[in-house]
């Protein structure tokens, strides 16, 4: 049973609009969120993360929202940029304040964000 | 050289060959993963090293085998496998337990095809 999920596969966007993508998680010890982008041929690279503790992060024009009682976070791109056109990762960390390392990354399966000129 | 580099970036092999993927990481990171991406699946963790002692192994295949001679490099054995083990192989670093800072590294990946 999957425990992160982002439940659309692809997203399509209009540069210069905002792109939120969203992701659930079912297990409520996740303390610790994380996302990702990948471009093809290239390996996941980090984005932005939130702990449990906050509910926003903001980082230029990617702010993550953590909605810890309906298990939901979200990522939203500002004004969306063509290169901005990847694959989007959710993932959640276990107990990270006690010593969880990140074999306790959970992922979820991706969204393909396109966005379009 | 930086960051998390992988070698073949691609691999074509039958499934009575021999073959293995290699990982380096320059990054002085003492903890490596490898993952496996397959269509429409989340990543999936299959093996991780902390100062190189494997930590965790979730329930792989033998016919996948890792090896970790050193902190920066990392191997993957492939012996005998399927046509669904066609995947793009993931290898990865960090700090291992360093709480807050718990993001990995990720290398471009090795795309397998099992014929």
């Amino acid at each position: 049973d999957q425990q992160v999920k982002q439940n659309s596969p692809s997203l399509s966007v209009q540069e210069g609009r905002i792109s939120i993508l969203n992701c659930d998680y079912t297990n409520s010890m996740f303390d610790y969120f994380l996302w990702y982008k990948k471009y093809p041929a290239e390996g996941p690279t980090f984005l932005i993360s939130i702990s449990s503790i906050k509910d926003k992060n903001e980082d230029g024009r990617f702010t993550v929202f953590l909605n810890k009682s309906a298990k939901h976070l979200s990522l939203h791109i500002v004004p969306s940029q063509p290169g901005d056109s990847a694959v989007y990762f959710c993932a959640a960390i276990l107990n990270s304040y006690s010593g969880g390392g990140a074999d306790g990354l959970t992922f979820g399966k991706g969204t393909h964000l396109i966005i379009q000129p | 050289e930086t960051g998390v580099t992988q070698t073949p970036r691609h691999l074509v092999m039958g499934m009575t060959n021999k073959k293995s993927l290699k990982c380096e990481q320059h990054l002085g990171h003492n903890a490596m993963y490898w993952y496996k991406q397959s269509a429409k699946k989340p990543l999936e963790l299959m093996f991780v090293y902390s100062l190189e002692e494997r930590v965790e192994n979730n329930s792989v295949p033998s016919r996948f085998s890792p090896e970790c001679p050193n902190s920066s490099h990392l191997f993957l054995h492939l012996h005998t496998l399927q046509p669904e083990d066609s995947a793009l192989y993931l290898c990865a670093s960090s700090q291992a337990w360093t709480g807050l800072a718990n993001v990995l590294t990720f290398g471009a990946g090795s795309r397998l095809t099992v014929l």
